[in-house]
């Protein structure tokens, strides 16, 4: 089954503490985003990456920063986290041009900041 | 303002009833997609769809590229039909998508 995979699936951190979400696909898909979800608004984007080492701010970015070493793997850090990033985050993953519904999702991360 | 707006932000339909999901863009259109999220899951696409009509069992959606609009018919609800559903816009390179806020779909026996 081609997938993308998330972890941890839930995780709860004090404020100030550093936060790593991890994500892998194993598509070879070149584009890789993250996104976080809030009641009301939709899902938006933090970061996309468009292959290793070539990362690219989305919308909401601040908080946040990004790395991707290798195709497959693409990571979310939370320098020094506050409690307003208590969101889901949603990694996802396709392949250009995007068509035909080939962008895939994880299931999410639930991260509570307390 | 938000790009993309839904409507309604919920819905309840009694088993059997049907169901029209409306997205509308504030920008220029250049493609769309319709997602399934289920309660506490992840997302799935249910349709790609530039332009026109498209139908997949019980879901038909149609998108008006020069009305920046799309709609998504949902006949004969079930309840497993419960759940999410969020429409996106493509931005022109095809890569990004804007989301909106999401209808809330609840389908009781």
């Amino acid at each position: 089954d081609m997938k993308v995979t998330q972890m941890p699936r839930y995780l709860i951190k004090r404020m100030g503490e550093n936060v790593l979400l991890e994500c892998g696909q194993d598509m070879s898909h070149e584009t890789m985003y993250w996104y976080r979800q809030d009641p009301g608004l939709g899902l938006q984007l933090i970061y996309i990456s468009y292959d290793v080492d070539s990362n690219s701010e989305g919308d909401i970015p601040k908080g946040y920063r990004v790395s991707r070493k290798k195709r497959e793997h693409f990571s979310l850090i939370l320098d020094s986290a506050k409690t307003n990033q208590t969101s889901v985050y949603f990694c996802a993953s396709s392949s250009p041009p995007t068509s035909n519904s080939d962008y895939t999702f994880g299931s999410g991360t639930r991260l509570l900041v307390i | 303002g938000q790009q993309v707006q839904q409507s309604p932000t919920s819905l309840v339909l009694q088993e059997g009833e049907n169901a029209e999901l409306q997205c509308n863009f504030s920008t220029s259109l250049n493609s769309m997609q319709w997602f399934y999220q289920r309660p506490g899951g992840s997302l799935v696409s249910v349709f790609y769809n530039p332009s026109g009509t498209k139908q997949s069992g019980r879901l038909t959606s149609t998108t008006v590229i020069k009305e920046r609009r799309s709609s998504l018919h949902i006949s004969s609800s079930q309840i497993t039909d419960s759940g999410t559903y969020l429409c996106a816009r493509l931005n022109n390179a095809g890569a990004k998508l804007t989301f909106g806020g999401g209808t809330r779909l609840t389908v009781r026996p």
